[in-house]
């Protein structure tokens, strides 16, 4: 089985720009959700999505957003980067909700010049 | 604030050795999770926890909780340098799938 996939694997922008990143869960998973990874403030939650609603969201601004498809795959826009934006976006799935397993993809390693 | 503390965040120890990381929470969380990070590389699940005195081993890791002390433990038992590794607990205070993650205790393990 194919676990979590995320392109792209990395990723330079510069200030001002906007990005996207891709998540496809592992097959039969309807739950995503996105973390944010820096040195400085460790891992954060972004949002989770279930079955195509946004059902959690963390204390990003809104320049950070997101999506599913029906298909469960997800994607996350940050628009009007800026230089703190710079870090490793991981994307986990699992199969519904409550208490599982959380499964991470390789994440995207994202750099704002 | 929720505030998940993890300590040592540093640990260096000779293969062989037990040691223990803990894992402390400022509110209730009846749902704990630990993960394990190599250098570049994603997170991998090793246990999860769901209730009150929960215990789970796998090879040479055990992790425990009490939810009244609001506390989570990891056991290391007779280390050996492929546990070397940045271990990280997180809670799920609301049962809402928002994890909060601790701040990461990296493990060393020297011959």
């Amino acid at each position: 089985k194919a676990g979590v996939t995320q392109t792209p694997r990395y990723l330079i922008k510069t200030r001002g720009q906007q990005v996207t990143l891709s998540c496809s869960p592992i097959s039969g998973h309807r739950s995503v959700s996105w973390y944010q990874q820096t040195p400085g403030q460790g891992l954060q939650f972004l949002f989770e999505y279930f079955s195509e609603t946004q059902r959690n969201k963390g204390n990003f601004p809104g320049r950070f957003s997101g999506r599913q498809f029906s298909n469960s795959r997800s994607e996350m826009n940050v628009s009007t980067l800026e230089l703190g934006d710079s870090a490793l976006y991981l994307c986990a799935s699992k199969v519904g909700q409550g208490g599982e397993k959380l499964f991470f993809g390789s994440g995207t390693q994202l750099s704002v010049l | 604030e929720l505030k998940v503390e993890q300590n040592p965040l540093f640990l260096s120890m000779q293969e062989g050795k037990n040691y223990t990381i803990y894992c402390n929470y400022s509110t209730t969380s009846d749902r704990l999770y630990w993960y394990r990070q190599d250098p570049g590389k994603s997170l991998e699940s090793l246990f999860v926890l769901l209730s009150n005195g929960a215990v789970k081993q796998e090879g040479r890791l055990m992790a425990s909780l009490d939810t009244k002390a609001r506390l989570s433990t990891l056991h290391i038992t007779a280390a050996v340098h492929d546990l070397s590794a940045t271990y990280f607990c997180a809670v799920d205070p609301n049962n809402t799938d928002k994890l909060i993650f601790g701040t990461g205790t990296r493990l060393q393990v020297f011959p």
